[in-house]
């Protein structure tokens, strides 16, 4: 079974440019999510996303926002990029339902550096 | 609010000897309790996770928590560390109504000498 998928892996951008991360969830799992890992900060929910619809929003700004296709994968955008936006975006999903019935699995992240 | 802390930010260990790991949660009901471990460049993966029932629950790769309402702690144990455990260990605790929105504490990174 093939796992969470993101990409890039890497990015490197410049602060007020835009960023677009994208992830392709495990087969079968209709809920999408997005964390911030940022140096001293630890993980931070940021999005999440079930058929289609954003159904809670981490203590993010506006300019951090995404969306879920059809086929359940998930884009992160992030405009009018600052230096303190420099993280691991990490994405993860599961099974729709209660988070007891369907732990989250991560994938790998995307690093991205604002310079 | 919830809130996740993990006292201790480095924890070393001799391989081979018997690991625990602390973790102390806030949340006014019953909440749900994960473990998961992160190696260097990779995402979470999920040791263990506690909803009800049994206090003391069985994860992967040996690893054990037990849940202590009294003591509002969740901590991870491993009877014999390997080399291969050395990594970053979150607690994290999440709402039942809040779907998969995790609430993780600040990690504690282990190393394993030989």
């Amino acid at each position: 079974e093939a796992g969470v998928t993101q990409s890039p892996t890497h990015l490197i951008k410049t602060r007020g440019q835009q960023v677009t991360l994208r992830c392709s969830p495990i087969s079968g799992h209709t809920s999408v999510y997005w964390y911030q890992q940022a140096l001293g900060l630890g993980l931070q929910f940021l999005l999440w996303y079930d058929e289609g619809e954003e159904r809670n929003r981490g203590n993010f700004p506006p300019r951090f926002s995404g969306r879920q296709f059809p086929n359940y994968s998930s884009e992160l955008n992030v405009n009018a990029l600052e230096l303190e936006d420099s993280a691991l975006y990490l994405c993860a999903s599961s099974f729709p339902g209660a988070i007891y019935n369907s732990p989250l699995h991560f994938g790998n992240g995307t690093r991205l550096t604002v310079t | 609010a919830q809130s996740v802390t993990q006292p201790d930010i480095h924890i070393t260990v001799s391989e081979g000897a018997s690991l625990e790991l602390r973790c102390n949660y806030s949340y006014g009901a019953t909440p749900y309790l994960f473990w998961y471990v992160q190696s260097p460049g990779q995402g979470l993966q999920l040791l263990l996770k506690y909803f009800s029932g049994d206090t003391l629950v069985q994860g992967i790769k040996g690893f054990e928590a037990e849940f202590k309402r009294s003591q509002s702690s969740f901590n991870l144990r491993k009877p014999s560390v390997h080399w291969s455990d050395a990594a970053e260990y979150f607690c994290a605790v999440a709402r039942g109504d809040q779907g998969g929105k995790l609430i993780f504490g600040q990690g504690t990174e282990l190393s394993v000498k030989p």
